[in-house]
């Protein structure tokens, strides 16, 4: 089926530890998105990309790092991950302005991550 | 920046009542779009309906209907018949441009319990 896939679906790490988030997507959208969700909270953006070759820092950026592989594909780096990053992360991708007709954005089905 | 405020953390009704949702936003933007989203326990996040500001009449897909109010920045969610499977946080969230690189500002989110 199309959409956003995003690896791994769960995820615990020791404080300090370093891991990266992958998400494709397979509908040759040029934007990508990055957020997090917090208890008792809307997503939150990270980082974004809208289009191969460029990011852009979203609005909760501190700790991260990423990179439009592709246009495929977006990933997430923790380099050294605290408790406070503890999250879901979803990760979403829509078409250019244009796309009217269809979802503005698709979303991942996210990657619950523990921090200890 | 923009932001979205949803404040009813709670909400439980009957099953076949209707139910609002309330939304605000703040923006300085005459352009852009608002979208609710559901999202259940599975914590997929399912587009319900969405609205461009520019259009004055308010959108409508099948039990879910929305109140636009662009002068008082106000966008409420009704949904009509409620079903069991209706139970879910709803999320309200502004887009600046459809498609835009800068993703969504998402409110805090309305946890909807649907009562047998």
């Amino acid at each position: 089926n199309a959409g956003v896939t995003q690896t791994p679906k769960f995820q615990v790490l020791k404080t300090g530890q370093s891991m990266t988030l992958q998400c494709a997507q397979d509908m040759n959208h040029n934007s990508m998105y990055w957020y997090r969700q917090d208890p008792g909270m809307g997503l939150r953006l990270i980082y974004y990309s809208a289009s191969e070759g460029t990011t852009d820092k979203g609005e909760v950026p501190n700790g991260y790092n990423v990179s439009r592989l592709n246009k495929r594909e977006f990933s997430l780096r923790l380099e050294s991950a605290a408790p406070s990053q503890t999250s879901v992360y979803f990760c979403a991708s829509s078409a250019f302005p244009g796309d009217r007709n269809i979802r503005p954005q698709h979303f991942g089905d996210g990657t619950r991550l523990s921090i200890l | 920046a923009q932001t979205v405020t949803q404040s009813q953390p709670e909400m439980s009704v009957q099953e076949a009542e209707t139910v609002t949702l309330s939304c605000t936003y703040d923006t300085s933007e005459s352009n852009y779009y608002l979208f609710w989203y559901k999202q259940p326990p599975s914590r997929q996040m399912i587009l319900v309906i969405r609205q461009e500001a520019y259009k004055q009449q308010n959108a409508t897909e099948n039990r879910f209907s929305v109140n636009f109010q662009k002068a008082a920045k106000s966008f409420s969610l009704k949904i009509s018949d409620s079903q069991l499977g209706d139970t879910a946080m709803y999320f309200c969230a502004f887009m600046k441009q459809l498609g835009g690189a800068d993703g969504l500002t998402f409110g805090k989110g309305t946890h909807l319990i649907i009562q047998p």
